[in-house]
């Protein structure tokens, strides 16, 4: 079973601010995913990071994966307060069919 | 774009009934999974299919069963319902190389 770890869980930020969440992984992982879920509501991919040195941006978020360290990054520039949500990163093995989440990072951006 | 598509969208059902929860698939997605969310909480697998026949099994009680039929929708069904089953449960598809695609959802209350 691959484990997928994330920190912090719990985040709240001022607009404006920088900030970065962490995913761990326990073993080797052919690929790592990025989710954003609102409350309530369906979770939406955001990134898929393929390789190791992988770096996806999409507006003020950017995602990179280091499969070495087994860590992938989600990291926030100047954060605003539509970017409030849960962010999930997920994980893939080798073998099987299965996406192993972690635990999830709820974001609170404060005006 | 097509997006997975799930119903019904909400469900009550009382302890000890049960429930059939269905899932239509992205056009050539070939893999079908289940996820239950409890509040707070991230989305935990329950049961995948790929090309209509299992592929993999998560924390799945032995109450629920779930299959995927020749148009590749998919069903779970629900037995014996506990209080404890109360949550969002997603279907999410997936094709090769692609990121898991969620629907919207089935909430589901246990009073």
């Amino acid at each position: 079973e691959l484990k997928v770890e994330q920190n912090p869980l719990f985040l709240s930020m001022q607009e404006g601010k920088n900030y970065t969440i962490y995913c761990n992984y326990s073993t080797t992982s052919d690929r790592l995913y990025w989710y954003r879920q609102d409350p309530g509501k369906s979770l939406e991919s955001l990134f898929v990071l393929l390789s190791n040195g992988a770096v996806k941006q999409e507006g003020r978020l950017m995602a990179s994966l280091d499969t070495k360290a087994r860590l992938s990054t989600l990291h926030i520039t100047a954060a605003v307060h539509d970017l409030s949500a849960t962010y999930f990163c997920a994980g893939t093995r080798y073998t099987g069919n299965q996406f192993y989440f972690g635990t999830g990072t709820s974001l609170t951006v404060i005006p | 774009a097509a997006g997975v598509i799930q119903s019904p969208r909400h469900l009550i059902k009382e302890k000890r009934e049960t429930a059939t929860l269905k899932c239509y698939p992205i056009p050539r997605h070939d893999t079908v999974y289940w996820y239950q969310q409890g509040p707070g909480q991230d989305p935990q697998f329950l049961i995948s299919f790929y090309e209509k026949m299992q592929s993999d099994k998560g924390s799945i009680p032995d109450r629920f069963s779930a299959q995927q039929f020749s148009d590749y929708h998919s069903e779970l069904n629900m037995s014996s319902l506990e209080l404890g089953d109360s949550a969002l449960y997603f279907c999410a598809s997936s094709g090769e190389n692609s990121p898991l695609h969620f629907g919207n959802g089935t909430r589901l209350t246990v009073t």
